[in-house]
């Protein structure tokens, strides 16, 4: 059965510094995995989706990476502001399901 | 274009009531997916769509629940007799097939308080 872990569970990082979050999962039979950002009270909004023939993926000061191998995907964030404040879920694609499988997310905080 | 949309955005219930929530998905998508999303925690899949017929139905928690789509687009979830655990968000997502590759496109959500 597939696991999506993310760790750590809650950052709070100043201004402006470089920061990685991770993300884990158990199975490397996966079709695809995707990061997902979460502000408090809305629904998800989608950052990068990293097909499973793919290493890495880059949207302005995101980039996110897969290792499929050993079962894990960083989202690095550069030059952090305070809007990045919210909850990112990272979730996978298995091959052998038809649903998305979601960690429990990163509550991150940037401080003015 | 239009993306996934939900409604309600927001609903209250009392315990014992029953409830519907709708989900619009984006046009000519066939796959449509519901997940509940509980404080604290990632969603959680309920059911997914393929066309008219429920593919995959093994999230649902138990009988209260059910889910239809008859025509193929517009699909809405009930719950019967609501609990208090039954308070969440519920999100929705379509894609334009049920194939792996194809990413999922997530709806606002519904957020259920029952009282």
């Amino acid at each position: 059965k597939q696991e999506v872990t993310q760790i750590p569970a809650a950052l709070s990082v100043p201004e402006g510094e470089n920061l990685v979050l991770n993300c884990s999962f158990t199975d490397s039979a996966i079709y695809n995995l995707q990061w997902f950002r979460q502000d408090p009270g809305k629904g998800l909004t989608s950052l990068l989706l990293i097909q499973s023939s793919q290493r890495e993926q880059t949207s302005g000061r995101l980039n996110a990476s897969l290792d499929k191998s050993s079962g894990r995907s960083t989202l690095y964030i550069a030059a952090s502001q305070p809007g990045d404040s919210a909850t990112y879920l990272c979730a996978v694609r298995p091959r052998r399901d038809d649903k998305i499988i979601f960690g429990k997310g990163t509550r991150l905080h940037i401080l003015p | 274009g239009a993306g996934v949309s939900q409604t309600p955005s927001n609903k209250v219930t009392e315990k014992g009531k029953y409830v519907e929530l709708r989900c619009d998905p984006i046009s000519g998508h066939t796959a449509l997916y519901w997940y509940r999303q509980s404080l604290g925690q990632g969603p959680e899949f309920l059911i997914y769509f393929q066309g008219t017929g429920a593919a995959d139905d093994s999230g649902l928690p138990n009988d209260r629940f059910f889910a239809v789509r008859p025509e193929g687009s517009v699909s809405t979830l009930k719950i019967q007799r609501t609990e208090r655990g039954d308070s969440a968000v519920y999100l929705c997502a379509s894609s334009a097939t049920g194939q792996g590759h194809n990413e999922q496109f997530f709806g606002p959500g519904t957020r259920l308080t029952v009282l």
